[in-house]
């Protein structure tokens, strides 16, 4: 069964430092990688999907790598600002399957 | 213009009783998902619907019932509440198929039972 997990659990950064969060999965035979943020008492807003084709995605100050053969992706974020505080979630998606991570609790502090 | 609505946001009730969460999508798509997550805030899959099918059903007790009564909505009826069923229920829609499949989420029902 497929397990994803995300380290570190909790990050605390001052404004302006470039960040990565980890995303790591167990099994390579994967569709897709989606990266979510969920704002306290939010629903998931979606920041990048990554096919399992696809090496990387770029929006913004956000980019997100996969390899799929290590099992692993990272989301980088650039010049971190207040407003990018939230939990970031990955996703894979196997099949019709969809398992998450539990979360990394990023504080950027101003 | 929401993409994925869910009502009610709050829900709070007693224990034995029964109540139904309402998801609608106006973005087309073809399939639509339940999740739970739960006080560790892990999400986890319940039900998937695709074309008005039943495509998945995770391990959860049958007193949830997954209804949709066109391919726009999926609702969410939940028999004999227990206090474990605590928990916020998200709702989620992607296209079938085709290159752009990532899933869109609604804000999410918090559901508290007493």
């Amino acid at each position: 069964k497929q397990e994803v997990t995300q380290i570190p659990a909790a990050l605390s950064v001052p404004e302006g430092e470039n960040l990565v969060l980890n995303c790591s999965f167990t099994d390579s035979a994967i569709y897709n990688l989606q990266w979510f943020r969920q704002d306290p008492g939010k629903g998931l807003t979606s920041l990048l999907l990554i096919q399992s084709s696809q090496r990387e995605q770029t929006s913004g100050r956000l980019n997100a790598s996969l390899d799929k053969s290590s099992g692993r992706s990272t989301l980088y974020i650039a010049a971190s600002q207040p407003g990018d505080s939230a939990t970031y979630l990955c996703a894979v998606r196997g099949g019709n399957q969809f398992y998450f991570g539990t979360g990394t609790s990023l504080t950027v502090i101003p | 213009d929401t993409a994925v609505s869910q009502t009610p946001k709050y829900l709070v009730t007693q224990m034995g009783n029964d109540k139904s969460i309402k998801c609608e999508q106006n973005l087309g798509h073809d399939t639509m998902y339940w999740y739970k997550q739960d006080s560790k805030k892990f999400l986890k899959i319940m039900f998937s619907y695709n074309n008005k099918e039943l495509i998945i059903n995770e391990t959860v007790p049958n007193r949830f019932s997954p209804k949709s009564p066109d391919k726009a909505h999926l609702n969410l009826h939940i028999n004999s509440l227990e206090l474990g069923d605590s928990a916020v229920y998200f709702c989620a829609s992607r296209p079938s198929g085709g290159y752009l499949n990532e899933q869109f989420f609604g804000p999410g029902t918090r559901l508290t039972v007493l």
